[in-house]
């Protein structure tokens, strides 16, 4: 398998653009996770989608940020508008659940960089 | 409030000598735990997990960790440190519910430097 898959790798836009970031996570993986790295907060999680559904968005950060997964093999955070402070490296993890798995497979990770 | 402890941000060690990055956490009942390492702009990689029986778990890169209940620990473990070990270590536990929810609490991260 492929792993998960992040796109783009690098986003850089001015103050007030939409971005999209994109999500394929493992085949047969029924969570998705969708985390923002920075260094002053660390790691945080932004939202969770269990089978598609999202189950927990209570990192989501403000109206700006949006999530959804339509099928289970595609996900997408936007941000609109974007602003500075949310310059960050967001990452998508998946998840098979189960008692004896439940360990996450990150993407690479998409830079993000707001002007 | 339930948090994960890496009290140490750097922990330094000579190559070849044994290195432990340390974990604590305080989670009501049995959680699972686990560790990661990321490397430069690289995504975290799973290094092991404890679910449940032997305290030592044993993982990949030669790491092993060692669950302790009474004091909540799970420390990361190597025998011998290569340079190439350098990168930045994260404790993360799952909480156990019946619930449903699945969600994984992390460390802030340790960063180990192996010096040759």
């Amino acid at each position: 398998d492929a792993g998960v898959i992040q796109s783009p790798r690098h986003e850089v836009t001015e103050m007030g653009q939409e971005v999209t970031l994109r999500c394929k996570p493992i085949s047969g993986h029924d969570y998705l996770f969708w985390y923002r790295q920075t260094m002053m907060r660390g790691l945080e999680l932004l939202i969770y989608f269990n089978n598609n559904v999202p189950i927990d968005d209570s990192g989501m950060p403000e109206d700006r940020f949006s999530a959804k997964m339509p099928n289970a093999s595609f996900s997408t955070l936007k941000i609109q508008p974007s602003e500075p402070r949310d310059s960050a490296v967001y990452f998508c993890a998946s998840s098979s659940g189960g008692p004896n798995t439940g360990e996450l497979f990150f993407g690479e990770g998409s830079r993000l960089t707001v002007l | 409030a339930q948090s994960v402890a890496q009290p140490e941000d750097q922990v330094n060690v000579a190559e070849g000598n044994p290195l432990t990055v340390k974990c604590t956490y305080s989670v009501s009942g049995n959680p699972y735990l686990f560790w990661y390492v990321q490397y430069p702009n690289r995504g975290l990689q799973f290094l092991l997990k404890y679910i449940t029986g032997d305290n030592l778990v044993k993982g990949s890169y030669g790491f092993e960790a060692e669950f302790n209940k009474s004091q909540t620990s799970f420390h990361l473990k190597k025998p011998s440190a290569l340079v190439s070990d350098s990168a930045l270590y994260f404790c993360a536990v799952r909480p156990r519910t019946t619930s449903g929810t699945y969600k994984y609490i992390f460390g802030t991260g340790t960063r180990l430097k192996v010096l040759a």
